[in-house]
């Protein structure tokens, strides 16, 4: 089992609608969780941050943690062709150094 | 600026040559983080530093790889005798207070390495 999951896709969704992306981890005691976006050839950068559970918005941007099921999910609403990247769901390992990615899902969104 | 700088932004090497690659963290930052990113594939974790010391090296390979993090300076990610296999893009990442459940990593560009 890989430590942190994400599906691959590619997911294309249409300009407006929702895009849901998920991700599991298998870490119980990960504190800290992340969502970067990263386009084709750029370095990572940060959109969420998301430490209890529950949901944190921030503008188009929900995420939500569920611990005891392992899990953590990015909303976009009203999605833009702009959001096309592939986001990571990254995970703080027990101890608080080590920060595991996972492989990314690739969002296409489609004028 | 004030982001993570990283130097060369592209390095081409030929097999058995050295490869240095450089991070300035960010001001104020004194946590550095290096990843290596290929093709296709997510980053993974190489090794974290503190200024004059590395305090987890568990994702660097066991031999040709090595990081420092100076008093003064840049930090250094050195591989010796590159290989083919170490194409990829390598990032550096800085944070303020690392341990904090609420620690940020900021990522620097980049930098590309080719091995002819």
């Amino acid at each position: 089992q890989k430590e942190v999951e994400q599906n691959s896709g590619p997911l294309s969704v249409p300009e407006g609608a929702i895009a849901s992306l998920n991700c599991t981890y298998s870490d119980r005691g990960s504190q800290s969780f992340f969502w970067y976006r990263q386009y084709s050839g750029k370095s990572p950068e940060l959109i969420m941050s998301i430490y209890s559970n529950g949901d944190k918005e921030d503008g188009r941007f929900t995420a939500q943690l569920n611990k005891a099921s392992q899990y953590v999910s990015l909303l976009i609403r009203d999605s833009q062709p702009s959001d096309s990247a592939t986001y990571l769901c990254a995970v703080i390992a027990t101890g608080g150094f080590k920060t595991i990615f996972g492989a990314g899902t690739r969002l296409f969104v489609k004028a | 600026n004030a982001g993570v700088m990283q130097n060369p932004r592209h390095l081409v090497r030929r097999r058995g040559q050295e490869a240095r690659l450089r991070c300035s963290p960010m001001k104020g930052h004194s946590h550095v983080y290096w990843y290596r990113q290929l093709p296709e594939e997510g980053l993974k974790f190489m090794v974290y530093l503190q200024k004059e010391n590395i305090i987890d090296e568990s994702g660097m390979p066991k031999e040709r790889f090595s990081a420092e993090f100076p008093k003064e300076g840049p930090s250094i990610l050195r591989i010796q005798q590159v290989v083919r296999g170490d194409s990829a893009a390598y990032f550096c990442a800085s944070s303020p207070n690392a341990g904090a459940v609420t620690d940020t990593q900021y990522f620097g560009p980049g930098t590309r390495l080719t091995v002819l």
